[in-house]
């Protein structure tokens, strides 16, 4: 298996600009996690889908943000308009069931806000 | 409320010597716990998990767990460490569906 595979890996953009992260996950997870990571805070939950339904975004800051899962291969992270606080990593993870243990994690997509 | 607190920031240490990376934790029911580590660049990768019996949990590389109920412990040691254990280690708690990390260890390893 590939792995849980994120695009694009880097992404430099200026503040306003649409920004638009994709997330495949591993075949047959039924879990989905979106995390940002900053120096300052650290790894934050923003939302997490279960078989494609939303089921917590209270980790999203604002209403700039939104993700939407069509299908169970693949998730889409949307900043608009974006600005230079939202630069971070954010990473994707996968799971078959949180409750075994484990998150798989992508790669993940390094936002730049300039 | 869950929370995980990791202490140290940073660890340096030298080559072949062991090391204790502390993780502290807070929740009202019983918990799941994980050490995660970080390669510069990548995503977590699992290290080892804790989710019932044996309080002692053997992972990847050498690492092992020891969790602690009356000090809502579960620390990471290696009694041996090699520059390839350089990385950022994160300690994690799992319940009702979410993962709580800490803020994340940065290993060291100097030669």
């Amino acid at each position: 298996d590939a792995g849980v595979i994120q695009s694009p890996r880097h992404e430099v953009t200026e503040m306003g600009q649409e920004v638009t992260l994709r997330c495949k996950p591993i075949s047959g997870h039924d879990y989905l996690f979106w995390y940002r990571q900053t120096m300052m805070r650290g790894l934050e939950l923003l939302i997490y889908f279960n078989n494609n339904v939303p089921i917590d975004d209270s980790g999203m800051p604002e209403d700039r943000f939104s993700a939407k899962m069509p299908n169970a291969s693949f998730s889409t992270l949307k900043i608009q308009p974006s600005e230079p606080r939202d630069s971070a990593v954010y990473f994707c993870a996968s799971s078959p069931g949180p409750r075994l243990g484990e998150l798989f994690f992508g790669e993940g997509s390094r936002l730049t806000v300039l | 409320a869950q929370s995980v607190t990791q202490l140290d920031s940073q660890v340096p240490v030298f080559e072949e010597a062991p090391v204790e990376l502390r993780c502290n934790y807070s929740s009202s029911v019983s918990v799941y716990l994980f050490w995660y580590v970080q390669y510069p660049n990548q995503g977590l990768q699992l290290l080892l998990k804790y989710l019932s019996g044996s309080t002692l949990v053997k992972g990847i590389n050498g690492f092992e767990a020891e969790f602690n109920k009356s000090q809502t412990s579960f620390h990471l040691r290696k009694p041996s460490v090699h520059i390839s254990d350089t990385a950022e280690y994160f300690c994690a708690l799992y319940n009702f569906n979410k993962f709580y990390f800490g803020s994340g260890t940065k290993l060291n390893v100097k030669p």
